[in-house]
């Protein structure tokens, strides 16, 4: 166990609503990363939290936000549900944003409909 | 071109077979992490390395840095190895330490 827990871990939506998804990094943690991975396809980089800014983002659109709390869990909103947001959702936390180890949760499973 | 390729695609192996995956990327980088997937889609990082080799158990990763090549070995293979194994570059930008992906070998190891 990697001590990153997300939840939920499976959840259908229809098309045009939200979704927030969480992730409790593990302890001591600063970093943490999203990533969306389509059925079939590896991982795509969305975004990167360092001490609660966004220190990078990959090339997805303004409706996927995020935000790291101040214990470093993190939250990703995604806003006006497309049926291509379909997949699974991981996100990854790190002691350092470049060179720490990374530990990823077991992936929060978005059907959208 | 993509940033990261690795071959190959897919991999059956008999069991007690010796296994390598190779991975070449064409960015510069901190760090390389050898990732494995198993179905369902939970992701456990295997190494992570930014020179030499490192080893765990019947697991051996390389990295040359200059050729900007890693390899992942795996000795005396077993069914339970089957997954997918993907090399996961972390590139340098600034303060920015993000992956990415190479499309993933996947194993199958018969018994």
């Amino acid at each position: 166990e990697t001590g990153v827990t997300q939840s939920p871990t499976h959840l259908i939506k229809t098309r045009g609503q939200q979704v927030t998804l969480r992730c409790s990094s593990q302890s001591g943690h600063n970093t943490v990363s999203w990533y969306q991975q389509a059925l079939g396809q590896g991982p795509q980089f969305i975004f990167q939290y360092y001490r609660e800014e966004e220190n990078g983002r990959g090339n997805f659109p303004p409706r996927f936000s995020g935000l790291q709390f101040p214990n470093y869990s993190s939250e990703l909103n995604v806003n006006a549900l497309e049926l291509d947001d379909s997949a699974l959702y991981l996100c990854a936390s790190s002691q350092d944003s470049l060179t720490g180890e990374l530990f990823f949760g077991e992936g929060s499973r978005l059907t959208v409909l | 071109k993509n940033e990261v390729e690795q071959s190959p695609q897919n991999l059956t192996a008999q069991e007690g077979e010796f296994i390598t995956i190779n991975c070449s990327y064409s960015v510069g980088i901190s760090a390389l992490h050898w990732l494995q997937q198993h179905p369902g889609g939970g992701i456990v990082s295997l190494f992570m390395l930014s020179s030499g080799k490192k080893k765990h158990g019947r697991l051996i990763a390389t990295i040359n840095i200059q050729e900007k090549h890693s390899s992942l070995h795996i000795t005396a293979s077993h069914p339970r190895d089957s997954a997918v194994y993907i090399c996961a570059p972390r590139i340098a930008a600034g303060s920015q330490g993000n992956l990415i992906f190479g499309k993933g070998t996947k194993l199958s190891v018969k018994p």
